[in-house]
């Protein structure tokens, strides 16, 4: 079945600096691939919606310029959260969907629990 | 998108058949209902869709009556390990749709020896 990589699992950064989360189909092509948030006990909420070869879609109340997101190929879609602050701490998941697979085909990676200290 | 409604928690034993029943009454026609499973820190994983009737694989069944303002998932015999939080989602997932998923509180199931 379609698998989706995201790397890392877990990161520990600096109030101020930037983390780059990375998402991979690997095997299937994604030209769409989607970025989502969990806080402790809540559910996801979708952030943005990553095009191949185009700008983001960001979800309302989500800065674009906070949530960097790139989707340079067909396989590989990066969220870069940038100046983070300890209110930037979650779990950020991604998904990418193999189109071919209808609505089965919407595939999550493991997620990167982010802390910002 | 139509809303859900799912129990905010079950419990149940090992070995029993569990059933989550999900309120969609405003679902259109076009619409799949999907149920995912998530484990704490994991990412959700994908349980079963139907559109009506029945629908069955080797992990869960999905019993969907014939007005679909409802669908039941039911899990045989759990175990322990089918502690997560179940959501179910109510959509049109074409293949050639690129929307992302709306996913509502989940029913935190807590399987007990």
């Amino acid at each position: 079945g379609a698998v989706v990589s995201q790397h890392p699992s877990r990161v520990i950064c600096k109030s101020g600096t930037s983390v780059k989360i990375e998402c991979r189909s690997l095997d299937f092509q994604a030209t769409t691939m989607f970025w989502y948030r969990q806080f402790p006990k809540q559910s996801l909420m979708l952030m943005a919606t990553s095009n191949e070869g185009s700008k983001a879609t960001y979800e309302q109340g989500v800065e674009k310029d906070k949530f960097l997101i790139n989707h340079a190929s067909l396989t590989l879609s990066t969220l870069t959260v940038t100046s983070a602050h300890p209110e930037d701490s979650s779990f950020y998941i991604c998904s990418a969907r193999d189109t071919g697979r209808g609505g089965v085909g919407y595939t999550f990676g493991s997620g990167t629990r982010l802390t910002v200290v | 998108l139509a809303k859900t409604t799912q129990p905010i928690s079950m419990d149940s034993y090992e070995g029993q058949e569990v059933n989550i029943t999900c309120s969609h009454n405003n679902i259109a026609t076009n619409d799949y209902i999907t149920w995912y499973q998530q484990f704490p820190s994991q990412g959700p994983r994908f349980i079963i869709q139907g559109y009506k009737t029945k629908v069955t694989n080797e992990v869960a069944s999905l019993f969907i009556p014939a007005d679909r303002k409802s669908s039941t998932l039911s899990l045989p015999r759990v175990s322990l390990s089918d502690t997560a939080v179940y959501y179910c989602l109510v959509g049109f997932y074409s293949g050639g749709g690129a929307d992302g998923l709306t996913f509502g509180k989940g029913t935190h199931l807590i399987i007990q020896p």
